[in-house]
């Protein structure tokens, strides 16, 4: 299957500061890609879709001005977390969709996450 | 939006077979994703069923109805490496996205 990664795997900041997470799409071209959160024992939870050379849309309650989303090229998507604070400690999973073999089908890969901790 | 409901908990023994069922309801399909999540890591794609039926990719089977907003994920010869959490997550309001909900956790013993 397709192969997402994601950079850094794990990130401890202090509140206030800003921190970059990179997904990259290493052995296909991904015009969108999602980015999502999971808190403890919690369910995958959206936050947006990125679309490449436009605007991110934000699902509901998520802050565009706190969460920015760039995604420059087909294979790289970048999301900062700014002004981070504890409440944002959470593991930060980006994935992409790619159609399948079949007609209509897809197939949604992943990143590993990265597990950001805000002291 | 979709209202998911999966079983929260199973457990199942080594070799055995077990099928985790899901009922959904959405507003608009765009087939059904079935993952699997091991604790502390992003979630695997096992699934994607958009037409009724059965789909079998080695031990992992998907099957969906449409009709009855109905899925289950069966797994054949049970391994200790299967014990995860198993998420249900249908599309919906017209959208191809993915959405989820808490899944099932499954623990698998010897």
């Amino acid at each position: 299957g397709a192969v997402v990664s994601q950079h850094p795997s794990w990130v401890i900041c202090k509140s206030g500061t800003s921190v970059k997470i990179e997904c990259r799409s290493l052995d296909f071209q991904a015009t969108t890609m999602f980015w999502y959160r999971q808190f403890p024992k919690q369910s995958l939870m959206l936050m947006a879709t990125s679309n490449e050379g436009s605007k991110a849309t934000y699902e509901q309650g998520v802050e565009k001005d706190k969460f920015l989303i760039n995604h420059a090229s087909l294979t790289l998507s970048t999301l900062t977390v700014t002004s981070a604070h504890p409440e944002d400690s959470s593991f930060y999973i980006c994935s992409a969709l790619v159609l399948g073999d079949r007609s209509q089908s897809y197939e949604q890969y992943f990143g590993p996450g990265t597990r950001l901790t805000v002291t | 939006g979709q209202n998911i409901d999966q079983p929260t908990e199973m457990t199942a023994t080594e070799g055995a077979i077990v099928q985790i069922n899901c009922t959904y309801q959405t507003s608009g399909f765009n087939g059904l994703f079935w993952y699997q999540q091991h604790a502390g890591e992003a979630p695997t794609f096992l699934s994607y069923n958009v037409l009724d039926g059965l789909e079998e990719k080695g031990r992992f089977s998907s099957f969906l109805s449409r009709s009855k907003g109905y899925s289950y994920l069966l797994l054949k010869e049970l391994q200790m490496k299967d014990s995860a959490s198993y998420l249900c997550a249908p599309p919906g309001g017209g959208s191809y996205i993915p959405t989820f909900g808490r899944g099932t956790s499954l623990i698998v013993h010897p």
